[in-house]
């Protein structure tokens, strides 16, 4: 099965602060997925990415950069944290298109 | 934006019972869909996934399709407490690699 690992598994941030969720994936998927993961939204799309360089935005993208330096990581990025932005982030990443998406352990953020 | 719609909401079955997801997608272009399992504090995992119209089994599990309704609905038979988690449907369209959840049906069975 794909191995998706992210970091830190929790945090907690300040408003205003900057933080960075990283994810790393070792089964060579070009595909990689940043979810939020709030009750009663169910999952949702915030940036994806087809291959290392590129970044596109999800349905829910203001307030998040998104990074792919390479095949593996992926990196999502919030310049100025919000208490909006509590939530559990998940990573996920998939072979090419309409293929199952492996999902990481998820990162539980809090915004105080 | 394409919407998927689940229901119920949540669901109690009784251990050994039948429990039927449903899941409606309102994109016309949708033509797969999938259904995750996430069992709580756990990451959603990819249970089953169809495309044709039909039906799809795999063990205890059974998918529906209709595509001229965009509906597909899960059915578990012999259910066991170890099938209690939160059930996600998922659609996309063709040649994308954009999925859309819903928001998902909580599935209790009590031993």
């Amino acid at each position: 099965e794909a191995a998706v690992t992210q970091s830190p598994r929790n945090k907690v941030a300040v408003t205003g602060g900057k933080v960075t969720l990283s994810c790393n994936q070792t089964n060579n998927h070009n595909n990689m997925y940043w979810y939020r993961q709030d009750t009663g939204h169910g999952l949702r799309l915030i940036h994806y990415s087809y291959g290392a360089g590129s970044t596109e935005k999800g349905d829910i993208p203001d307030g998040y950069k998104a990074s792919r330096p390479s095949q593996e990581n992926f990196s999502l990025i919030l310049e100025l944290a919000t208490p909006s932005q509590t939530s559990v982030y998940f990573c996920a990443s998939g072979l090419g298109n309409q293929d199952t998406q492996y999902f990481g352990p998820g990162t539980r953020l809090l915004v105080l | 934006q394409q919407k998927v719609q689940q229901s119920p909401e949540s669901l109690i079955v009784p251990e050994g019972g039948m429990a039927s997801l449903n899941c409606t997608s309102s994109d016309r272009n949708v033509d797969y869909f999938w259904w995750y399992r996430q069992h709580s504090g756990k990451s959603p995992k990819m249970l089953m996934s169809i495309f044709s119209n039909g039906e799809k089994e795999e063990g205890r599990f059974t998918v529906h399709l209709n595509k001229a309704s965009l509906h597909t609905s899960l059915h578990i038979r012999d259910s066991q407490p170890s099938d209690s988690a939160l059930y996600l449907c998922a659609a996309s369209r063709p040649n994308t690699n954009k999925v859309v959840f819903g928001t998902g049906t909580r599935l209790q069975v009590l031993p």
